[in-house]
């Protein structure tokens, strides 16, 4: 499977508590995204990378939200001191620079984030 | 920023009947257009996009959609669905060259067999 893979997929966890989450992009593909998307929206942009480079996070929701991708292949996203609002489908994007701007997300399955 | 709705939140059907799924978005520049679907238990798929050029687009599985730039519209349709286009559509922009894409709350189609 070549698809974008995140890790884990469903994790429950008490308000307080630190949790970190995983993406592997498309193989070579140079720009990845996360998003957040809650019952009833669509996904809302937080953060991208392209390589190694974060080049927007004033979408991160709050300074508890951080992201990294330190070798430009997998990303992590990290939520420090999780509140009940953080419950949420954490989703990741991966994609390749194209041309004149034109170029193509493809998602992955999600983490499904529930803060008791 | 853009900004993106979707007209319908819920579309039932039966099967064989039309499907028409309207987006509208709010940016005077420039954009890249897409739908997105996503099947119960499934992630989110590229169903088509556009970037340029002939203003109607062909995707998947009989999906089609047309760009009316004086509407700042990118309407999906198919002429007749089945019970497997039950799902989740998600109609997203991104301004060219602004990578992140903005999404309508989208609309859950039900397909009646």
């Amino acid at each position: 499977d070549t698809g974008v893979s995140q890790d884990p997929r469903h994790k429950i966890t008490k308000r307080g508590q630190n949790v970190t989450f995983r993406c592997d992009p498309i193989s070579e593909h140079n720009r990845l995204y996360w998003y957040r998307q809650t019952l009833g929206q669509g996904p809302e942009f937080l953060t991208y990378f392209q390589n190694e480079a974060q080049l927007e996070k004033s979408r991160l929701l709050s300074n508890r939200f951080s992201a990294e991708r330190p070798k430009g292949s997998f990303s992590t996203l990290e939520i420090q001191r999780t509140e009940q609002g953080d419950s949420a489908m954490y989703l990741c994007a991966s994609s390749t620079t194209g041309g004149a701007g034109q170029e193509t997300q493809y998602f992955g399955p999600g983490t499904r984030l529930l803060v008791l | 920023a853009q900004s993106v709705s979707q007209h319908n939140h819920h579309v039932i059907l039966s099967e064989a009947a039309s499907l028409e799924l309207g987006c509208n978005y709010s940016y005077g520049g420039t954009v890249n257009l897409f739908w997105y679907v996503q099947y119960p238990g499934q992630h989110l798929q590229l169903l088509l996009k556009y970037f340029s050029g002939d203003p109607l687009v062909k995707g998947i599985k009989g999906f089609e959609a047309e760009f009316i730039k004086s509407k700042f519209s990118f309407n999906l349709r198919k002429p007749s669905v089945q019970w497997s286009d039950t799902a989740e559509y998600f109609c997203a922009v991104n301004a060219r060259n602004d990578y992140k894409l903005s999404f309508g709350a989208g609309t859950t189609v039900t397909v009646r067999a």
